[in-house]
């Protein structure tokens, strides 16, 4: 089945600076990649996802990348605001089925 | 609109017993997807629901049973109940598919297993 890594686990970075995670997957058949951000005690909501058939996308300071050829795909926030600490997870699907990554903390320090 | 909502909120129960968690979705989401969340696996799905139907189901034995009603409301049910089923459990609700349309989710249900 599908298997997907998510790096780092914790990352901490300065107000205003950039953050980048990246996901590994590892069902070449997976065609949809959300991504989601868990503040603490709240519920994931989806900031932005992509789809097999397009490269990269971008939504404001949020970008997501993706590589077919290496299953990988990348979340980046730029210009990071102390709003945006929280847990991000990215996911992985084919059919209805998600797979999870195991999360990244981040923390944005002012 | 209102968003989706878990009943009960908090729960707790002993090994052996069952449980039944209750997922009302947004009004006019067909789709129910349940997950569980714990420090240790992370999100992981346990199935979705589509029109009274199970559409599709992740990797948890079959203990772990759901169903869904004429009214897009869902329920979970674990039987015989064991320590490590003990988690947060979210269930979420899109108008056609999490694939198509986006998720929205509830606050979960606290199970502790004691």
């Amino acid at each position: 089945g599908e298997n997907v890594e998510q790096h780092p686990s914790t990352l901490s970075v300065q107000e205003g600076d950039s953050a980048v995670i990246k996901c590994t997957y590892s069902d070449s058949a997976s065609n949809y990649f959300p991504w989601y951000k868990q503040e603490l005690g709240k519920r994931p909501q989806l900031i932005i996802d992509i789809r097999s058939n397009v490269g990269e996308k971008k939504d404001q300071r949020i970008a997501v990348t993706l590589n077919k050829t290496a299953k990988h795909f990348s979340l980046h926030i730029t210009e990071t605001q102390p709003e945006d600490s929280a847990v991000y997870f990215c996911a992985a699907s084919r059919g209805q089925n998600f797979v999870f990554g195991p999360g990244t903390r981040l923390s944005v320090l002012p | 609109k209102a968003g989706v909502t878990q009943t009960p909120r908090y729960l707790i129960k002993t090994r052996g017993q069952q449980v039944t968690l209750s997922c009302s979705p947004i009004s006019g989401h067909r789709s129910v997807s349940w997950y569980q969340q714990t420090p240790g696996q992370g999100l992981q799905f346990l199935f979705e629901y589509f029109s009274e139907t199970q559409r599709n189901k992740g990797n948890f034995p079959g203990r772990f049973s759901g169903r869904q009603f004429s009214n897009s409301r869902s329920e979970m049910n674990v039987s015989t109940l064991e320590l490590g089923d003990s988690a947060l459990y979210l269930c979420a609700s899109s108008l056609e598919s999490p694939k198509v349309n986006e998720q929205f989710f509830g606050p979960g249900t606290r199970l502790t297993v004691l």
